[in-house]
């Protein structure tokens, strides 16, 4: 079956900087790759996604890049608000299990003023 | 509209209990999908549906079981209660896709087996 991997586990930066995550996956028939932010006592949401027909793709302070070949997707987020902070997890999934999905083990990132 | 509905929110079992976790979706979403969060471990997949009358396993199915007998239902049932089972558990839908569509969560039952 599918494996993500994720790191860093966490992840503390000063609000104005950067952020990126990484994340690896084993399956080459995977072709949709989400990310979801969970804060605490809530369910996961939806912050972005990528397909694999697609390398790049940017929704304001938020990017997500792919690299097929390498089997490997990262999240970067500029200009982190304090706001950010909460647990992010990279996803990976396949059209044969209706697109169910793999998580990565999260990253924990907290963002300080 | 109210999305993904999950009941109950917080459970307590005794070891060897049955019980059933619902899950109720109105976004006539085809596929649904079922997770459960343990520290450190991330969400892993139970059980999975891919519409009425469809299910597999995912990644950690034993100890659960599921059905799907209409498009808005995916109850997860829990036959003998083991203290392994102790976790937050999500449910999940989407549209059916040829390229992967957006999950809704719901806000996920925590069930505590003593």
């Amino acid at each position: 079956g599918e494996n993500v991997e994720q790191h860093p586990s966490t992840l503390s930066v000063q609000e104005g900087d950067s952020a990126v995550i990484k994340c690896t996956y084993s399956d080459s028939a995977s072709n949709y790759f989400p990310w979801y932010k969970q804060e605490l006592g809530k369910g996961p949401q939806l912050i972005i996604d990528i397909r694999s027909n697609v390398g790049e793709k940017k929704d304001q302070r938020i990017a997500v890049t792919l690299n097929k070949t390498a089997k490997h997707f990262s999240l970067h987020i500029t200009e982190t608000q304090p706001e950010d902070s909460a647990v992010y997890f990279c996803a990976a999934s396949t059209p044969n299990s209706g697109y169910a999905l793999n998580f990565g083990k999260g990253t924990s990132l907290l963002v300080t003023p | 509209n109210a999305g993904v509905t999950q009941t109950p929110k917080f459970q307590v079992l005794k070891t060897g209990q049955s019980m059933t976790l619902q899950c109720a979706q109105d976004m006539n979403h085809e596929y649904m999908s079922w997770y459960r969060q343990d520290p450190g471990m991330g969400l892993r997949l139970i059980h999975y549906s891919v519409g009425a009358g469809i299910t597999d396993q995912g990644e950690v199915p034993n100890g659960y079981n599921v059905s799907r007998s209409t498009t808005e239902d995916f109850p997860l049932r829990l036959l003998s209660a083991a203290p392994s089972q102790t976790s937050v558990y999500f449910c999940a839908s989407s549209y059916s896709s040829h390229s992967g569509t957006e999950a809704f969560f719901g806000q996920g039952t925590r069930l505590t087996v003593v």
